[in-house]
């Protein structure tokens, strides 16, 4: 699975949008980016996935770069809680034990 | 989404004991678990990935004896610690796949081994 890197912390203010970004350079043609967010001592929670085009759900939206070498998780409207640490994970959904493999991930912290 | 329990969400043991730890898909059968382990302001690391009925695969540098893991029905998978020692004190965490749906996550659990 392709690589991904992402700025290791980042701010923003409570109410705000929330923009974290993915590089993915060497992201294959069949290979999905998934994103993912842990809070504080739980269990990572799914929040979208996409292949080239832009997604949106009732989290986040998920932009793609054409060139498909780097993605955008926007939360809109950022609260307290939504302060965790987000993963950006790069992988292909097909059949078979398709494993998630973590980086180090984005911890974002939301500021009153 | 899918439901995925774990029991117990926290234990304490005494070291070279064993500890079995449980993975629960709620609402859903899963053909596929993973158990991973997360230490202290690190990412999770995968430990291995099972399939209902047949044998674990372990990532490299996981010893198979002494994580043993069980997935003997659709909503179980059981990982046992065995003689656990301090350095295995971490965050064991498991999450479940129906076929080609996405993973869902337990919520973890926290073993410390004194």
């Amino acid at each position: 699975d392709a690589k991904t890197t992402q700025p290791p912390s980042m701010d923003c203010a409570e109410g705000r949008a929330a923009n974290l970004p993915c590089n993915h350079s060497t992201i294959s043609g069949n290979e999905y980016v998934y994103w993912y967010r842990q809070i504080h001592s739980q269990g990572p929670q799914y929040i979208i996935h996409g292949l080239k085009n832009n997604e949106t759900n009732e989290m986040a939206s998920l932009i793609i770069t054409e060139d498909r070498k780097s993605s955008t998780l926007i939360l809109p409207h950022a609260t307290l809680r939504d302060t965790a640490v987000y993963y950006c994970i790069v992988r292909v959904a097909a059949q078979g034990a398709q494993k998630l493999v973590f980086g180090q991930g984005t911890r974002l912290t939301i500021n009153p | 989404g899918a439901v995925v329990s774990q029991h117990p969400s926290w234990v304490i043991c005494k070291s070279g004991t064993s500890v079995k730890i449980e993975c629960r898909s709620l609402d859903f059968q899963a053909t596929t678990m993973f158990w991973y382990r997360q230490f202290p302001k690190q990412s999770l690391m995968l430990m291995a990935t099972s399939n209902e009925g047949s044998k674990a695969t372990y990532e490299q540098g996981v010893e198979k004896d002494k994580f043993l893991i069980n997935h003997a029905s659709l909503t179980l998978s059981t990982l046992t610690v065995t003689s656990a020692h301090p350095e295995d004190s971490s965050f064991y965490i498991c999450s479940a796949r129906s076929g080609r749906a996405e993973q869902f996550f337990g919520p973890g659990t926290r073993l410390t081994v004194l």
